[in-house]
């Protein structure tokens, strides 16, 4: 069955630091890729996405590439802020199917 | 445009009860997805609902029932509630149109907790 593994947090950061949070996948032919944003007390955000093999999604500095060779999206941003403190979901859905399958989430603490 | 709403936002229950939890899809949506979100875990999925009709299960016991009204919006129904359930349990809602299956947007979840 299809399922996605994250890197387990916390990851504390300094302000402004390179932040990398890991994800890889396991489904069969060419599923869509998603990151999600939780901020406490909310509910989930969509981060960016990517569709297919070599896609780069990216969106509010974050970015991801689909590397289909390793089986990877991991997620990336140069210089964080306080404000991206938050726990950040990697997901896949295959293409026409309808369910989201998550990991299991990594919080990001960043300290000024 | 209204997001996705649900409710309550917590509530409190004790083993063996029933429960039903609400939500109402983003404007322009026609299917809604509930997931629940254990502690420190991502997501699961529960069920969706396309046209008022269940359109694909996780792996759920039947306990586990949801309904969707002719405006969209959907209720989820557990029943003989156990310690496990305890969780906040996620609604999302997308536009479905013929094959395609596109963004889901999320409610900010309802936090329900089992005695």
């Amino acid at each position: 069955g299809n399922s996605v593994t994250q890197m387990e947090g916390p990851v504390t950061l300094s302000e402004e630091a390179f932040l990398t949070i890991n994800c890889t996948y396991t489904a069969t032919g060419y599923p869509s890729l998603f990151w999600y944003v939780q901020y406490p007390g909310e509910g989930l955000q969509l981060l960016l996405k990517a569709t297919k093999a070599d896609d780069k999604g990216s969106n509010k500095g974050f970015e991801a590439t689909y590397r289909k060779e390793t089986t990877s999206f991991h997620l990336e941003k140069g210089s964080v802020q306080v404000s991206d403190s938050a726990v950040y979901f990697c997901a896949l859905s295959k293409t026409g199917r309808r369910a989201l399958t998550f990991g299991s989430g990594t919080r990001l603490q960043v300290q000024p | 445009e209204t997001g996705v709403t649900q409710s309550p936002t917590h509530l409190i229950k004790t083993r063996g009860q029933q429960v039903t939890l609400r939500c109402s899809s983003q404007s322009g949506h026609n299917t809604v997805s509930w997931y629940q979100q254990a502690l420190g875990q991502g997501p699961q999925f529960i069920f969706q609902y396309y046209r008022e009709e269940e359109n694909g299960r996780g792996n759920f016991p039947p306990r586990f029932s949801g309904l969707q009204f002719p405006n969209y919006s959907s209720e989820l129904n557990v029943n003989a509630l156990e310690l496990d359930d305890s969780a906040l349990y996620l609604c999302a809602s997308s536009l479905r149109l013929g094959g395609d299956y596109n963004e889901q947007f999320f409610g900010p979840g309802t936090r329900l907790t089992v005695l």
